[in-house]
């Protein structure tokens, strides 16, 4: 059975530094690896989807890239700015059943 | 406005009376779940749907009924509400082929 890890659990930084989140997944018979933002009180939002042919994915400062051999995944978030203070998880979104982390909840410091 | 509604948005019950948390989506999806978020549990799927009359179950479907007899709603039923339901939980809906799900804001659930 599919399980995801996120590590830390929470994370705080100063605005302006580059920063990378952590996945990792037990199964690497992944289908695809998606990240998500989730703000306080609210639902998620979709940031990125690798599919499993895939290594990397790129949106503006974000980049999230797929390790299966290693059971990786990382998303790179670049000059960091308090507005992306969130929750971001990822989840294995395979045939449409999500199997998700438990977060990582980011702070940027202004 | 595209959007997925949830009601109630917050509900404190009591041990075993049944209740029904809607959901409803105006974009047409086929695809429709339903999640519940715990403390160091993360998100985890309940149950969803691939169209009117099609639901399967997800990673933690007991204590729990879904029916799809619409497109545009998917409501969530506990018939009998334990204690150990009291969570936080989202709908959500996709069209099929895209991998967007779009989520609701939320139903906070309290069961004494």
């Amino acid at each position: 059975k599919q399980e995801v890890t996120q590590i830390p659990a929470a994370l705080s930084v100063p605005e302006g530094e580059n920063l990378v989140l952590n996945c990792s997944f037990t199964d690497s018979a992944i289908y695809n690896l998606q990240w998500f933002r989730q703000d306080p009180g609210k639902g998620l939002t979709s940031l990125l989807l690798i599919q499993s042919s895939q290594r990397e994915q790129t949106s503006g400062r974000l980049n999230a890239s797929l390790d299966k051999s290693s059971g990786r995944s990382t998303l790179y978030i670049a000059a960091s700015q308090p507005g992306d203070s969130a929750t971001y998880l990822c989840a294995d979104s395979g045939t449409y059943k999500y199997i998700f982390g438990t977060g990582t909840r980011l702070k940027v410091l202004a | 406005e595209a959007q997925v509604t949830q009601n109630p948005r917050y509900l404190i019950t009591v041990t075993g009376k049944k209740l029904t948390v809607t959901c409803s989506q105006n974009m047409n999806h086929e695809y429709m779940s339903w999640y519940r978020q715990d403390p160091g549990l993360g998100l985890r799927q309940i149950y969803y749907s691939m169209n009117v009359e099609v639901t399967d179950k997800g990673d933690v479907p007991e204590g729990y009924k879904v029916s799809r007899k619409e497109k545009r709603n998917f409501p969530l039923i506990l018939e009998s509400p334990s204690p150990n339901q009291t969570s936080l939980y989202f709908c959500a809906s996709m069209e099929l082929g895209t991998d967007t799900q779009y989520f609701g804001p939320g139903t906070r659930l309290t069961v004494l």
